[in-house]
């Protein structure tokens, strides 16, 4: 099965930007899609969006739009999600998720990362 | 776009016990692609059940899922220890979870 392992913890001023990376072993990384989901402190889960990594096809959840740019590496693979114009409720732990694709859906994260913390803060 | 609504937002309950989770979609759903999942304290989530129906693997067989439509159901048969913890669906967005703790 699939492992993916998550950069570390950061430190962002507010207006500043974060990029999160997302290396997968184990199983051919672009035989499935990846999303980012993430987690404010006691909240629940939030979707953000998503990227086939064999055709580089991504899609982001409207609240995220404009904001947020998914890629992806297929020579390291590895997974990056970037988040721009950060705000003290961007403060979140950030995971990346493997599942399946079909029919504009992304489902059934099968496996996910240990998690990023981004600390947004002044 | 889909809104999930999981009830009840917590659920206490004994060990033994057996846990009844709701999640009601907004509008009909393909239950090929609804899952829930489960989430311990500190942890990432972990996929649970998969179309609906369908028991992940390594998910004990006490883990059930069921529903079509607009209203999914998950049962935990008979809580053990480790169950106790926060439970999601998902169908392109997640429900606001259900928190299953010891009574």
């Amino acid at each position: 099965q699939v492992q993916l392992l998550q950069s570390g913890a950061e430190v962002k001023k507010p207006g500043s930007s974060v990029k999160v990376s997302c290396k997968a072993s184990g199983d051919s990384f672009s035989s499935n899609a990846v999303s980012w989901v993430r987690q404010a402190p006691g909240q629940g889960l939030e979707w953000m969006g998503g990227i086939i990594p064999m055709f580089g096809v991504t899609d982001y959840a409207q609240n995220f739009q404009g904001r947020v740019t998914i890629s992806a590496d297929e020579s390291t693979s590895t997974a990056y999600m970037e988040l721009s114009s950060l705000r003290s409720e961007d403060t979140a732990v950030y995971f990346c998720a493997r599942g399946p694709y079909s029919s504009g859906r992304y489902y059934d994260f099968n496996s996910w990362g240990q998690g990023t913390l981004v600390t947004v803060s002044s | 776009d889909i809104v999930l609504t999981q009830s009840p937002g917590t659920l206490s309950l004994s060990p033994g016990e057996r846990a009844t989770l709701s999640c009601r979609a907004s509008q009909s759903v393909a239950s090929s692609f609804l899952g829930w999942y489960q989430q311990r304290p500190g942890q990432a989530p972990r996929l649970l059940i998969y179309g609906a129906s369908n028991r992940a693997s390594g998910v004990p067989d006490r883990f059930s899922g069921s529903g079509s439509g607009t209203d999914f159901t998950l049962t935990i048969s008979r809580l053990e220890p480790e169950d106790f913890a926060v439970y999601y669906c998902h169908q392109e967005t997640f429900g606001q979870g259900t928190k299953v703790e010891i009574k």
